[in-house]
């Protein structure tokens, strides 16, 4: 089965740039989403189509991407930015869809 | 303002049965693809279902095919997930999500009901 794969792990201190890649063969014909979750929450979309900010979603989350690896990136990272972040994308047909496993953000 | 609010999560009993229903309101409900994500505890996010806007395209996860069905009344608002045959592993929270597209895109979310498979 499909599987788009990203760090477990990511530490940033408060100001600095978080990125956080998420790898797959499908993603330059998919879309790649994501989401952001802190504990005890329903995730929130932050990232949609590959690029796109939502409204109400601060611009300090961009995203960019490159062949099979899209990119997340959080500049000038606060405190409240520490959640867990999943990638979402679907396999080549556009049919299952599939979660990376998440990376933890930590601010330092 | 959009909102989902799932029910029917509880305790079963393995190989027991549970029927879980999302309310929705504040959209079309008709016009987008809904689904069923779900987090076992301490763990990530995994799609399970979802279901074309008019109902004619389905999809399952590989590790609920034959045991889950998802199906919606668009009259209803509403979209729900019937679960045979519960395992252990499908112990989880529950949520349902808006589709923006085929492929996911999930704009708006439940707050998550939780389901326990355990004997």
């Amino acid at each position: 089965s499909y599987e788009v794969t990203q760090p477990p792990s990511v530490s940033v201190s408060p100001g600095q740039t978080a990125r956080i890649t998420c790898s797959g063969d499908a993603l330059p014909k998919q879309y790649a989403f994501w989401y952001q979750q802190k504990p005890g929450q329903a995730p929130v979309l932050v990232i949609s189509k590959d690029t796109e900010r939502p409204s109400g979603i601060p611009e300090r989350f961009s995203a960019s991407t490159s062949g099979t690896t899209v990119t997340l990136t959080i500049s000038g990272v606060q405190a409240e930015d520490e959640a867990d972040y999943y990638c979402q994308s679907a396999d080549s047909r556009g049919t299952y869809v599939v979660f990376g496993g998440g990376t933890k953000l930590t601010v330092l | 303002e959009v909102e989902m609010a799932e029910s029917g999560g509880g305790l079963v009993q393995p190989g027991g049965s549970l029927s879980l229903s999302c309310a929705a309101s504040g959209f079309t409900f008709s016009s987008y693809w809904m689904s069923w994500v779900r987090q076992a505890p301490g763990k990530g996010l995994e799609w399970v279902a979802d279901i074309r806007k008019d109902g004619s395209e389905i999809y399952y996860v590989d590790s609920v095919k034959g045991r889950f069905t998802i199906s919606r009344d668009n009259a209803k608002n509403s979209v729900y997930l019937e679960m045979h045959n519960l395992r252990a592993e499908d112990t989880a929270v529950y949520f349902c999500a808006r589709g923006l597209i085929a492929g996911g895109g999930f704009d708006y979310w439940g707050q998550g009901t939780l389901v326990t498979v355990s004997s």
